[in-house]
């Protein structure tokens, strides 16, 4: 069974620049988890989808996030524009129920911001 | 105060010791908890829930003592695939709260 993944696994791009990051749960996980990790920094909660709903965003750092998760299967999380300070790894997470205890993280995308 | 704090490291230890990491956490309303692995540039893997009443994994044992609020891992018999950072996971609400994690060199 294909676990969480997500695209692409690297990028680049200059300050001002949009990016959009894309995860593909397990297949049948509803729950559907964004979480970052910044230089330095502990990995910290974005939000959380349950199918195509947003359950709780109230890690997303500012405006310049959008997360959708159109018919409840992949997301997307754009950046727009990208500033330097959102350098770092972006981890999915994804779980067929409410609670961590099935949940899986994909490998991450590492965003450099230059 | 931060939410889930642990002692950075790094651990190294040779192959065989036991060694115990240690974890607070400040959300006494907290409701699961948990011990992740995470290799270098690899994604966070579950490695155990931790339990009030203490479980055990072959090598691994977890203890939670939520008077203190206080969490605790401790591997036995180390192994040098134990090389790894472990982090301290605590789940409040529908997030996770991630400690920094704590480093760990097994050496022959």
């Amino acid at each position: 069974e294909a676990g969480v993944t997500q695209f692409p696994s690297h990028s680049v791009i200059e300050k001002g620049q949009t990016v959009t990051l894309r995860c593909d749960p397990i297949s049948g996980h509803d729950n559907l988890y964004w979480y970052r990790r910044v230089m330095g920094k502990e990995i910290k909660f974005l939000l959380h989808f349950v199918k195509e709903s947003k359950q709780d965003e109230s890690g997303m750092p500012n405006n310049r996030f959008l997360a959708e998760r159109t018919g409840g299967t992949y997301s997307t999380l754009k950046v727009q524009p990208a500033e330097l300070e959102d350098s770092g790894v972006y981890f999915c997470a994804s779980s067929p129920r409410q609670g961590y205890t099935e949940a899986f993280f994909g490998q991450g995308t590492r965003l450099t911001v230059v | 105060r931060k939410e889930v704090e642990q002692d950075p490291g790094p651990f190294n230890v040779p192959e065989g010791a036991t060694v115990a990491f240690n974890c607070t956490y400040s959300n006494s309303a907290s409701q699961s908890f948990f011990w992740y692995r995470q290799d270098c540039r690899k994604e966070p893997k579950l490695l155990m829930s931790v339990y009030s009443s203490g479980n055990e994994d072959g090598r691994f044992t977890a203890q939670l003592n939520r008077a203190s609020q206080y969490i605790s891992l401790l591997i036995r018999d180390s192994k040098l695939s134990d090389s790894a950072t472990y982090l301290c996971v605590v789940e409040s609400g529908y997030a996770l709260n991630f400690g920094k994690g704590t480093s760990l060199l097994v050496t022959p």
